[in-house]
């Protein structure tokens, strides 16, 4: 069946960048998404990016494609406290159905 | 506008027991998802309405799990009855019909089985 894989932890210094990675075995996948997940709350969507493209940029996010190894990645730019929290890569299945993977927590340290 | 609500937002019962969750999804949203969340993984669609129809439950185990959504608007999920193992988040999200349409959670109802 469908999978999504990611690393479970990320570490980094403020002002550094954050590079989440995912991978995916859906080849017929319309959408990719990223959620954000913060302690006690639902997830929020930070971004997506459809399958044809291979790029996508918003302000300090940057979505990277690549379909031919079926894997995602999240580039945040100068990351900052507030961005500590878990991150969810997510395919569409049929009928906008999301495939989760099981987050990757990513700390910020001063 | 306002978001997706859940209530309860935390429950606590004893295994064999049942319980049900609501959640009323944003105005307008023909589509509301139930998905489980265990502690340490991703969310898993439980069940996919549209309007008041089941688009997906194919996750759904059906020998406990139950879920309506009457008049196409609010949708109760309800076990019955529950294990150990049934211990979790469970998020409700809505969205627009069709593919490619932002799902918008709620806080989720975080079950503890004893």
């Amino acid at each position: 069946g469908e999978d999504v894989e990611q690393s479970l932890f990320l570490s980094v210094r403020e002002g550094d960048s954050s590079v989440i990675n995912c991978t995916y075995t859906d080849s017929s996948s319309t959408y990719l998404y990223w959620y954000k997940q913060e302690p006690g709350a639902g997830l929020q969507l930070l971004t997506y990016i459809f399958s044809n493209m291979d790029m996508k940029q918003d302000q300090r996010l940057t979505v990277l494609l690549n379909k031919k190894d079926k894997h995602l990645s999240l580039r945040i730019a100068d990351t900052q406290t507030g961005d500590s929290a878990i991150y969810f890569c997510a395919d569409s299945g049929g009928y906008n159905k999301l495939i989760f993977g099981a987050g990757t927590r990513l700390a910020v340290h001063p | 506008e306002a978001g997706v609500a859940q209530s309860p937002r935390y429950k606590i019962i004893e295994k064999r027991q049942s319980v049900a969750f609501w959640c009323n999804p944003i105005s307008g949203h023909a589509t509301l998802y139930w998905y489980q969340q265990i502690l340490g993984q991703g969310p898993k669609l439980l069940i996919q309405f549209q309007n008041n129809g089941v688009v997906d439950d194919s996750q759904l185990p059906k020998d406990r799990f139950s879920a309506e959504r009457l008049k196409g608007v609010d949708s109760t999920l309800k076990i019955q009855p529950a294990k150990l193992e049934d211990s979790a988040v469970y998020l409700c999200a809505s969205s627009l019909v069709g593919a490619g349409y932002e799902q918008y959670f709620g806080p989720g109802t975080r079950l503890t089985v004893t």
